[in-house]
């Protein structure tokens, strides 16, 4: 399995408070991505990075901030969380970008009371 | 933004029957991937094609990529009970893959 984690793996938050999700990568990857699952619309991308502090913008990046500060860390923050951010999350890396093999983080259950 | 659509939404079959899903993209992609994802786990992939007209196969799985490059098929024959998941095709573009919104099958002995 790739050695991909991620941190913390259930969180029940209140609506407006802050939030930072974990992704740690031991394979050395460059890419390293976020996305949200929700029924019906599947996996939507919210930001990835090609690089330390290089990021973009996926489909649904409102309300979410990222950071990559070491090629191992990305890290997911809701500035104020809101119930519409009631989600699954997963991190996934891969060597190459748009590479075929992504591999997935466990994901993260994160709801918003 | 651009999505795929995926269909049926949910297939609920039984043992040993043939299963078959498709997706569908309003652009072209020049490649086509399948992942499944295990309840509980990220999205693991099947198979990967990378030409259009490609017909691949992974064991029981059959994957096609369709020949306008706007769409794709996988099927999977004589089902078994550990097929239970949820099945996602994805396009690749530069720098990410784009996922479709998934087929989720059940499979009863």
């Amino acid at each position: 399995d790739a050695g991909i984690t991620q941190s913390p793996r259930h969180k029940v938050t209140e609506t407006g408070t802050p939030v930072t999700l974990r992704c740690h990568q031991t394979e050395n990857h460059r890419y390293m991505y976020w996305y949200r699952q929700d029924p019906g619309h599947g996996l939507r991308l919210i930001h990835y990075s090609y690089g330390v502090k290089d990021t973009d913008k996926g489909e649904v990046s409102d309300g979410y901030s990222v950071s990559r500060s070491k090629t191992e860390d990305f890290l997911l923050t809701l500035e104020s969380a809101t119930s519409s951010q009631t989600s699954v999350y997963f991190c996934a890396i891969s060597e190459v970008g748009g590479d075929t093999e992504a591999f997935f983080g466990q994901g993260t259950r994160l709801t918003v009371v | 933004g651009q999505q795929l659509n995926q269909s049926p939404q949910s297939m609920f079959i039984q043992e040993g029957e043939d299963v078959s899903m498709n997706c569908t993209s309003s652009s072209i992609f020049n490649t086509w991937l399948w992942y499944k994802q295990d309840p509980g786990e990220g999205p693991v992939l099947l198979i990967a094609l990378y030409k259009a007209g490609e017909l691949t196969s992974n064991g029981r799985l059959t994957a096609q990529f369709g020949i306008t490059r706007k769409d794709s098929f996988l099927n999977i024959s004589a089902s078994i009970p550990s097929d239970v998941g949820i099945y996602f095709c994805a396009g690749q573009e530069p720098d990410k893959l784009i996922f479709g919104t998934g087929t989720r099958l059940q499979v009863f002995p």
